[in-house]
């Protein structure tokens, strides 16, 4: 059966840290995985990754994959508490297959 | 901004109702989807539908029903709903492209979710 898993699943941190999320997939027919940020409304689009090894960055957050270990990370350099919210990894392995994460809920204290 | 358009936000209703939840998207994309989503759970797919007049169920069994008769249109309706059907409904849809899996064309975009509380 195909499963995503992240960890930690929650995670508390002060204003300035590094966290480092990740996320594991066991999936046949995997073509990319992507992780979004869910606060209160929308889960929004983050990243998405196909290739090993090539780092996706947007300002403070960047994103890689590892095929390999089946396993990707989200980064978030000098955290803010606007940075607060659950972010959700999925991958996707067709045309409408998406398999979620449970998300790792981190919240930033200033 | 979003482009996708779910109503109501919040819906409190008692048990044997009626309810349809909206869904709008006006990025003309072909696929759409609604999740399933309990606190601290995955999202799980209850329907998909890949254009006009096409409707799947999706991994989760779900009492609920859909339609798709215009593209940027696609409506969840529960004929009976029950305390059970308590949770967030999120709507998506994305614009696959066969095998363009590096244009960005598979990236689910979101609704903002209805919040359905039966009692």
């Amino acid at each position: 059966e195909d499963k995503v898993v992240q960890s930690p699943l929650s995670l508390v941190v002060h204003e300035g840290d590094t966290v480092t999320l990740n996320c594991s997939y066991e999936v046949t027919n995997f073509r990319s995985l992507l992780w979004y940020k869910q606060e209160k409304k929308a889960p929004t689009f983050l990243f998405m990754l196909t290739s090993s090894g090539i780092e996706k960055k947007s300002g403070r957050l960047s994103s890689i994959l590892d095929k390999k270990e089946l396993s990707s990370i989200l980064n978030i350099t000098a955290t803010q508490t606007g940075d607060s919210a659950i972010y959700l990894c999925a991958s996707n392995s067709g045309t409408y297959k998406y398999i979620f994460g449970t998300g790792t809920r981190l919240k930033v204290l200033a | 901004e979003a482009d996708i358009y779910q109503t109501p936000r919040y819906l409190v209703i008692g048990t044997g109702k009626k309810i349809t939840l909206e869904c709008s998207q006006t990025m003309g994309h072909d696929k759409m989807y609604w999740y399933q989503q309990d606190p601290g759970m995955e999202l799980h797919l209850i329907h998909y539908s890949y254009g006009v007049n096409s409707t799947e169920k999706g991994d989760l069994s779900s009492e609920s029903t859909v339609s798709r008769i215009r593209t940027e249109h696609f409506p969840l309706t529960l004929e009976s709903a029950r305390p059970s059907h308590t949770s967030q409904y999120l709507c998506a849809s994305s614009e696959y492209k066969g095998q363009a899996v590096h244009s960005g064309a598979n990236v689910l975009t979101f609704g903002a979710g209805s919040r359905l509380t039966v009692l």
